[in-house]
């Protein structure tokens, strides 16, 4: 079955540092990768997707994430994190098994940007 | 604007009842989902709908209904039957192609 992992549930950072926030696959198949951003109380925002072509693929807010087949990862990241930036991150493929198409997420990781 | 419109934005419901939750798009989209959010637990699919006049369950479909009579709404049922109803409901749709999926303001449901 396909699926996603986000191993933190939290990821703390200063304002202006790098930020990561780790995301792992299983597909079968070459993967439809998604990473969408939640502020309190409200649905999810996309920010980038990847599907074929560049393993660097940037988004929205200046968020980027690079595509990893070997060790089967999708990282989100951020050259320098704002407080603003303070959210809940999920991780997402796109399950086509079964005659289903759906997205499947992850459980989600929560960044903490500190002043 | 095109988007999602989920309403109501906050619902409480009494224990035994039914409750309906809308949700309307106008993007044109083919496909609309319904997702149950849960502290800790991601997002999990509960009912899907590829076309209108079809749809299939999820993964924690037990307790809910749909119906897709129009391409532009996909109602959802939380019924007496579902345990524990208490959470946030989301409702999405996607183009084909999945250039991106589209997620509605959420409604959170309350059982009082």
């Amino acid at each position: 079955a396909q699926s996603v992992a986000q191993p933190e549930d939290q990821v703390n950072v200063a304002e202006g540092n790098p930020l990561t926030v780790k995301c792992t696959y299983s597909v079968s198949g070459n993967p439809y990768l998604f990473w969408y951003v939640q502020y309190p109380n409200r649905g999810l925002q996309f920010l980038l997707k990847y599907i074929t072509g560049d393993n660097l693929v940037k988004g929205s807010y200046g968020f980027e994430a690079e595509f990893n087949k070997s060790q089967t990862s999708f990282h989100l990241k951020k050259p320098s994190a704002l407080v603003s930036d303070s959210a809940l991150y999920f991780c997402a493929v796109r399950d086509t098994s079964y005659n289903t198409d759906k997205l499947i997420f992850g459980t989600g990781t929560r960044l903490q940007v500190f002043p | 604007d095109g988007g999602i419109t989920q309403s109501p934005k906050y619902l409480f419901r009494k224990e035994g009842q039914n409750v309906t939750l809308s949700c309307e798009q106008n993007l044109n989209h083919d496909a609309m989902y319904w997702y149950r959010q849960d502290p800790g637990q991601g997002l999990r699919l509960i009912y899907y709908s590829q076309i209108v006049n079809d749809f299939q369950k999820g993964d924690i479909a037990e307790g809910y209904s749909v119906s897709r009579e129009k391409k532009e709404s996909f109602p959802l049922t939380v019924t007496s039957a579902q345990k524990n109803p208490t959470a946030f409901y989301l409702c999405a749709s996607t183009t084909w192609g999945w250039t991106e999926a589209f997620f509605g303001q959420g409604t959170r449901l309350t059982v009082v």
